[in-house]
């Protein structure tokens, strides 16, 4: 049974827009969000976090929105841009002493120039 | 500032072969370490972590054994690798809880 899922595989956005890619958690115990960026043949690379204490952490272009009552999570990426295109992963920890994070599948975001 | 390595970069192995694979973490000590997995139109799937030298856990029960004879060394290993165990296998390390994972650049290991 997953825990986190990204229900959508993929995501078009062009230049300049906004790409918001959608996560949602089936586990009330999660209390800490990441978002990781993953380029193919490489590792994924932590791009922002938030605590369930929390409903909003920004970071230049981005921010994580959480909604803790609906279980859901996005990331806004303003503005996209062609450098952006790659899987995008969300991943939840309970916080437990081992710190282990559990992923969804990931979404390919395309920006197209 | 803390680095991880993790290799080979990319891995040919036959059916029924053993198998290992080695990371290492600079610049840190005593970190959390981890063995992720990820099949092909899959997401990251955690194989193996260690709080601590000799102490691993399993999530998974598979063909895959982990190690850490060292503080910053993790090694994951199989005595007779299946093709069910082809995939992008990734390290990673984080100080703490609650910190973010970091993670190697992978190997992909392909089991023909």
């Amino acid at each position: 049974d997953q825990q986190v899922k990204q229900n959508s595989p993929s995501l078009s956005v062009q230049e300049g827009r906004i790409s918001i890619l959608n996560c949602d958690y089936t586990n009330s115990m999660f209390d800490y969000f990441l978002w990781y960026k993953k380029y193919p043949a490489e590792g994924p690379t932590f791009l922002i976090s938030i605590s369930s204490i929390k409903d909003k952490n920004e970071d230049g272009r981005f921010t994580v929105f959480l909604n803790k009552s609906a279980k859901h999570l996005s990331l806004h990426i303003v503005p996209s841009q062609p450098g952006d295109s790659a899987v995008y992963f969300c991943a939840a920890s309970d916080g437990g002493s081992q710190g282990n994070l559990i992923f969804g599948k990931g979404t390919k975001l395309s920006v197209k120039p | 500032s803390q680095t991880i390595h993790q290799w080979p970069a990319t891995l040919v192995q036959p059916v029924g072969s053993p198998l290992s694979l080695e990371c290492t973490v600079e610049g840190t000590s005593n970190p959390n370490l981890y063995w992720y997995r990820q099949a092909a139109g899959r997401g990251l799937q955690l194989l193996f972590y260690s709080v601590g030298i000799g102490q691993i856990s399993s999530e998974v029960p598979q063909n895959l054994s982990a190690s850490r004879p060292q503080d910053r060394q993790f090694i994951l290993s199989s005595k007779k690798l299946l093709l069910s165990d082809s995939g992008f296998y990734l390290c990673a390390w984080t100080p703490q809880s609650r910190s973010p994972l970091h993670f190697g650049n992978g190997t992909r290991l392909t089991v023909t």
